[in-house]
């Protein structure tokens, strides 16, 4: 399995709502990443884990809530979002030792504020 | 703190025909790993090439290929026998050899015309 995979593919959320997205990877990797992504723009990190441990936050308002439950798993919480953060969000893993290799990113979840 | 920029919002090649993306770059640090990444439609980031600053030799992938130009911090991907499979955005990243943080260039769109 050389995957990432995103879950749900569309999200239309309330600005009331709480929803997760979801990311799994079985390669082995040991950081995972969310990156934001707005139309025609490049992808800007928001969090890292390393080891399940989280590693950067790039100062995500809190209204965006990170888990790694485990080191195949990584969750995203959202409460209370903004229309702004309508956006696609992309989840990355990449394995210690061989930053060579680059990053696996998922195919994103494309969510919609209303 | 790093950054990446690509000059060329907008580029179109003819089918067979070669384009070459240009990427440059600014750090202080001696050792980072340098990358291309591919983004159709389809939304997931694809890696194209990788390129260690420590290696002189240029990396190549089958079409593609970069030159790395360390001194003048710039690493420009040259796609040969261009394919209507070739267009998309593609995406210059940045890395240092000690974080886990990626920074992408503004990226450029590239089209392929029969």
């Amino acid at each position: 399995d050389t995957e990432v995979t995103q879950t749900p593919k569309h999200l239309v959320m309330g600005m009331t709502n709480k929803k997760s997205l979801k990311c799994e990877q079985h390669m082995g990797h040991r950081a995972m990443y969310w990156y934001k992504q707005k139309a025609k723009k490049p992808p800007e990190l928001m969090f890292v884990y390393s080891y399940e441990k989280l590693s950067i936050n790039e100062s995500v308002p809190s209204r965006f809530s990170p888990e790694c439950p485990n080191s195949s798993l990584l969750n995203l919480h959202l409460h209370a979002l903004q229309p702004e953060d309508s956006a696609l969000y992309l989840c990355a893993s990449s394995q210690e030792g061989t930053a060579t290799y680059g990053y696996t990113f998922g195919s994103g979840t494309r969510l919609t504020v209303v | 703190a790093q950054t990446v920029t690509q000059s060329q919002p907008e580029m179109s090649v003819q089918e067979a025909e070669t384009v070459t993306l240009s990427c440059t770059y600014d750090t202080s640090e001696s050792d980072y790993y340098l990358f291309w990444y591919k983004q159709p439609p389809s939304r997931q980031m694809i890696l194209v090439i990788r390129q260690e600053a420590y290696k002189q030799q240029n990396a190549t992938e089958n079409r593609f290929s970069v030159n790395f130009q360390k001194a003048a911090k710039s690493f420009s991907l040259k796609i040969s026998d261009s394919q209507l499979g070739d267009a998309a955005m593609y995406f210059c990243a940045y890395r240092g050899y000690n974080t886990d943080k990626l920074i992408f260039g503004t990226g450029t769109r590239l089209q392929v015309f029969p």
